[in-house]
Protein backbone atom coordinates (compact mmCIF):
# COMPACT_ATOMS: atom_id res chain seq x y z
CA UNK A 1 0.00 0.00 0.00
CA UNK A 2 0.59 4.02 -0.38
CA UNK A 3 3.20 4.53 2.48
CA UNK A 4 4.98 8.09 3.25
CA UNK A 5 7.74 7.55 5.61
CA UNK A 6 10.00 10.71 7.34
CA UNK A 7 11.94 11.09 10.19
CA UNK A 8 10.35 12.78 13.31
CA UNK A 9 12.63 14.95 14.66
CA UNK A 10 15.01 17.45 13.69
CA UNK A 11 17.14 19.95 15.82
CA UNK A 12 19.04 22.96 14.33
CA UNK A 13 20.52 26.16 15.90
CA UNK A 14 19.04 29.51 14.62
CA UNK A 15 20.86 30.46 11.54
CA UNK A 16 21.76 26.95 10.14
CA UNK A 17 20.15 24.94 7.29
CA UNK A 18 17.41 22.33 7.94
CA UNK A 19 16.91 19.37 5.93
CA UNK A 20 13.71 17.06 6.03
CA UNK A 21 14.15 14.02 3.99
CA UNK A 22 10.89 12.07 3.44
CA UNK A 23 10.43 8.92 0.71
CA UNK A 24 7.16 8.00 -1.07
CA UNK A 25 5.67 5.17 -3.05
CA UNK A 26 3.84 6.27 -5.62
CA UNK A 27 5.78 6.99 -8.66
CA UNK A 28 2.37 8.10 -10.23
CA UNK A 29 1.98 11.22 -8.07
CA UNK A 30 1.75 14.06 -9.99
CA UNK A 31 2.45 16.79 -6.92
CA UNK A 32 4.46 15.90 -4.27
CA UNK A 33 3.89 17.92 -1.08
CA UNK A 34 5.29 19.80 2.14
CA UNK A 35 2.49 20.97 4.57
CA UNK A 36 3.50 22.77 7.78
CA UNK A 37 1.69 22.87 11.15
CA UNK A 38 2.59 25.23 13.45
CA UNK A 39 1.05 24.15 17.67
CA UNK A 40 -2.42 24.54 17.69
CA UNK A 41 -3.31 24.73 14.35
CA UNK A 42 -4.10 22.95 11.35
CA UNK A 43 -1.95 22.08 8.43
CA UNK A 44 -1.17 24.57 6.03
CA UNK A 45 0.51 24.30 2.26
CA UNK A 46 4.15 25.52 2.78
CA UNK A 47 5.27 24.19 -1.26
CA UNK A 48 4.84 21.69 -4.07
CA UNK A 49 6.99 20.38 -6.62
CA UNK A 50 5.59 18.98 -9.83
CA UNK A 51 6.79 15.43 -10.15
CA UNK A 52 8.39 16.55 -13.68
CA UNK A 53 11.15 18.58 -11.85
CA UNK A 54 13.87 17.92 -10.13
CA UNK A 55 14.31 20.95 -8.11
CA UNK A 56 11.93 24.08 -6.89
CA UNK A 57 12.88 26.82 -4.92
CA UNK A 58 11.00 28.97 -3.67
CA UNK A 59 12.88 32.06 -1.02
CA UNK A 60 14.21 30.33 1.67
CA UNK A 61 12.82 27.09 0.71
CA UNK A 62 14.50 24.63 -1.89
CA UNK A 63 12.69 21.24 -2.61
CA UNK A 64 14.13 18.33 -4.39
CA UNK A 65 13.35 15.73 -5.60
CA UNK A 66 14.85 12.38 -6.91
CA UNK A 67 12.39 10.32 -8.75
CA UNK A 68 14.66 7.34 -9.31
CA UNK A 69 14.99 6.74 -5.35
CA UNK A 70 11.33 8.34 -4.36
CA UNK A 71 12.96 10.71 -2.52
CA UNK A 72 11.68 14.21 -1.57
CA UNK A 73 13.76 16.58 0.32
CA UNK A 74 12.68 20.47 2.37
CA UNK A 75 15.96 22.10 2.81
CA UNK A 76 14.96 25.35 4.63
CA UNK A 77 18.19 28.10 4.59
CA UNK A 78 19.08 30.37 7.75
CA UNK A 79 16.36 28.73 10.18
CA UNK A 80 14.60 31.35 12.07
CA UNK A 81 12.94 30.24 15.59
CA UNK A 82 9.58 31.24 13.64
CA UNK A 83 10.13 27.95 11.55
CA UNK A 84 9.99 25.57 14.63
CA UNK A 85 6.81 23.57 13.67
CA UNK A 86 5.76 19.96 12.50
CA UNK A 87 6.41 19.33 8.51
CA UNK A 88 4.29 16.80 6.78
CA UNK A 89 5.41 15.05 3.52
CA UNK A 90 2.21 14.61 1.12
CA UNK A 91 1.00 12.67 -2.27
CA UNK A 92 -1.56 11.78 -3.70
CA UNK A 93 -2.03 8.06 -4.29
CA UNK A 94 -2.44 7.00 -8.19
CA UNK A 95 -5.35 4.57 -7.28
CA UNK A 96 -7.74 6.80 -4.90
CA UNK A 97 -9.99 8.52 -6.37
CA UNK A 98 -10.18 12.55 -5.85
CA UNK A 99 -7.96 14.31 -4.40
CA UNK A 100 -7.10 13.03 -0.52
CA UNK A 101 -4.29 13.29 0.34
CA UNK A 102 -1.73 10.80 1.97
CA UNK A 103 0.63 12.03 4.64
CA UNK A 104 3.60 10.77 6.75
CA UNK A 105 3.96 10.78 10.24
CA UNK A 106 5.62 13.98 10.55
CA UNK A 107 9.08 15.54 11.23
CA UNK A 108 9.60 18.10 14.10
CA UNK A 109 11.70 20.81 13.46
CA UNK A 110 12.54 22.03 16.48
CA UNK A 111 15.12 25.28 16.33
CA UNK A 112 16.93 27.06 19.17
CA UNK A 113 18.57 30.53 19.60
CA UNK B 1 -12.65 34.89 5.01
CA UNK B 2 -13.59 31.91 7.44
CA UNK B 3 -12.10 29.53 5.39
CA UNK B 4 -12.99 25.82 7.10
CA UNK B 5 -14.63 26.16 10.13
CA UNK B 6 -15.04 23.26 12.46
CA UNK B 7 -17.47 22.77 15.94
CA UNK B 8 -17.13 21.59 18.66
CA UNK B 9 -13.26 22.41 18.97
CA UNK B 10 -13.55 20.39 22.27
CA UNK B 11 -15.36 17.90 23.62
CA UNK B 12 -14.92 14.81 25.98
CA UNK B 13 -17.44 11.97 25.52
CA UNK B 14 -18.35 8.54 27.82
CA UNK B 15 -17.18 5.35 26.17
CA UNK B 16 -20.75 4.58 24.21
CA UNK B 17 -21.94 7.72 23.59
CA UNK B 18 -22.21 9.62 20.17
CA UNK B 19 -21.14 12.93 18.86
CA UNK B 20 -21.59 14.93 15.63
CA UNK B 21 -18.08 16.54 14.55
CA UNK B 22 -19.59 19.94 11.92
CA UNK B 23 -17.05 21.04 9.68
CA UNK B 24 -18.40 23.67 6.65
CA UNK B 25 -16.16 25.10 3.85
CA UNK B 26 -17.01 29.10 2.07
CA UNK B 27 -14.73 28.50 -0.89
CA UNK B 28 -17.23 26.62 -2.93
CA UNK B 29 -14.98 23.71 -2.88
CA UNK B 30 -15.84 20.53 -4.20
CA UNK B 31 -14.01 17.54 -2.08
CA UNK B 32 -14.14 17.59 1.31
CA UNK B 33 -11.92 15.08 3.61
CA UNK B 34 -11.65 13.81 7.50
CA UNK B 35 -8.49 13.06 9.31
CA UNK B 36 -7.37 12.13 12.43
CA UNK B 37 -4.20 13.05 14.00
CA UNK B 38 -2.48 11.01 17.07
CA UNK B 39 1.18 11.26 18.09
CA UNK B 40 3.58 9.35 16.18
CA UNK B 41 0.86 8.68 13.46
CA UNK B 42 0.63 11.55 11.27
CA UNK B 43 -2.42 12.31 9.77
CA UNK B 44 -4.46 9.65 8.63
CA UNK B 45 -7.82 9.63 6.35
CA UNK B 46 -11.27 8.93 7.80
CA UNK B 47 -13.29 9.35 5.01
CA UNK B 48 -13.50 11.98 2.23
CA UNK B 49 -15.82 13.28 -0.22
CA UNK B 50 -14.70 14.44 -3.48
CA UNK B 51 -18.02 15.70 -4.71
CA UNK B 52 -21.54 16.52 -3.59
CA UNK B 53 -23.54 13.38 -3.13
CA UNK B 54 -20.39 11.01 -2.76
CA UNK B 55 -18.38 9.64 -0.06
CA UNK B 56 -15.63 6.93 0.32
CA UNK B 57 -13.31 5.29 2.91
CA UNK B 58 -10.21 6.24 4.29
CA UNK B 59 -7.16 4.33 5.39
CA UNK B 60 -9.06 4.49 9.27
CA UNK B 61 -13.20 4.61 8.38
CA UNK B 62 -14.23 2.31 11.23
CA UNK B 63 -16.33 3.31 13.66
CA UNK B 64 -17.21 6.42 11.73
CA UNK B 65 -19.74 7.83 9.61
CA UNK B 66 -19.91 10.46 7.30
CA UNK B 67 -22.27 12.98 5.34
CA UNK B 68 -22.32 15.26 3.35
CA UNK B 69 -24.93 17.82 3.48
CA UNK B 70 -24.42 19.82 0.84
CA UNK B 71 -21.64 21.14 -0.73
CA UNK B 72 -20.83 23.73 2.03
CA UNK B 73 -21.04 20.74 5.01
CA UNK B 74 -18.84 17.54 5.60
CA UNK B 75 -20.32 16.23 9.48
CA UNK B 76 -18.59 13.04 10.90
CA UNK B 77 -20.38 10.85 13.38
CA UNK B 78 -19.15 8.59 15.93
CA UNK B 79 -21.86 6.20 16.79
CA UNK B 80 -20.73 4.85 20.05
CA UNK B 81 -17.64 6.17 20.89
CA UNK B 82 -14.37 4.26 21.76
CA UNK B 83 -11.18 5.58 23.65
CA UNK B 84 -9.13 4.31 20.81
CA UNK B 85 -11.04 7.56 19.34
CA UNK B 86 -9.38 10.28 21.36
CA UNK B 87 -7.98 12.30 19.17
CA UNK B 88 -7.66 15.76 16.70
CA UNK B 89 -10.02 15.78 13.81
CA UNK B 90 -8.89 18.00 11.03
CA UNK B 91 -11.45 19.02 8.33
CA UNK B 92 -9.96 19.62 4.65
CA UNK B 93 -11.58 21.29 1.48
CA UNK B 94 -10.00 21.62 -1.68
CA UNK B 95 -10.89 22.51 -5.19
CA UNK B 96 -10.43 19.53 -6.56
CA UNK B 97 -8.53 20.80 -9.48
CA UNK B 98 -5.07 22.05 -10.17
CA UNK B 99 -2.20 21.51 -7.62
CA UNK B 100 -4.48 20.05 -5.17
CA UNK B 101 -4.23 22.08 -2.35
CA UNK B 102 -5.90 21.31 1.21
CA UNK B 103 -7.41 24.04 3.01
CA UNK B 104 -7.66 22.90 6.46
CA UNK B 105 -9.81 23.55 9.55
CA UNK B 106 -8.28 24.69 13.03
CA UNK B 107 -9.13 21.17 14.38
CA UNK B 108 -11.51 19.45 17.52
CA UNK B 109 -9.93 17.78 20.23
CA UNK B 110 -12.08 14.78 21.69
CA UNK B 111 -11.35 12.69 24.45
CA UNK B 112 -13.54 9.93 25.18
CA UNK B 113 -13.05 8.43 28.36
Amino acid sequence: GEDVEQSLFLSVREGDSSVINCTYTDSSSTYLYWYKQEPGAGLQLLTYIFSNMDMKQDQRLTVLLNKKDKHLSLRIADTQTGDSAIYFCAEIPSNQAGTALIFGKGTTLSVSS
Amino acid sequence: NAGVTQTPKFQVLKTGQSMTLQCAQDMNHNSMYWYRQDPGMGLRLIYYSASEGTTDKGEVPNGYNVSRLNKREFSLRLESAAPSQTSVYFCASSSGTGVGELFFGEGSRLTVL
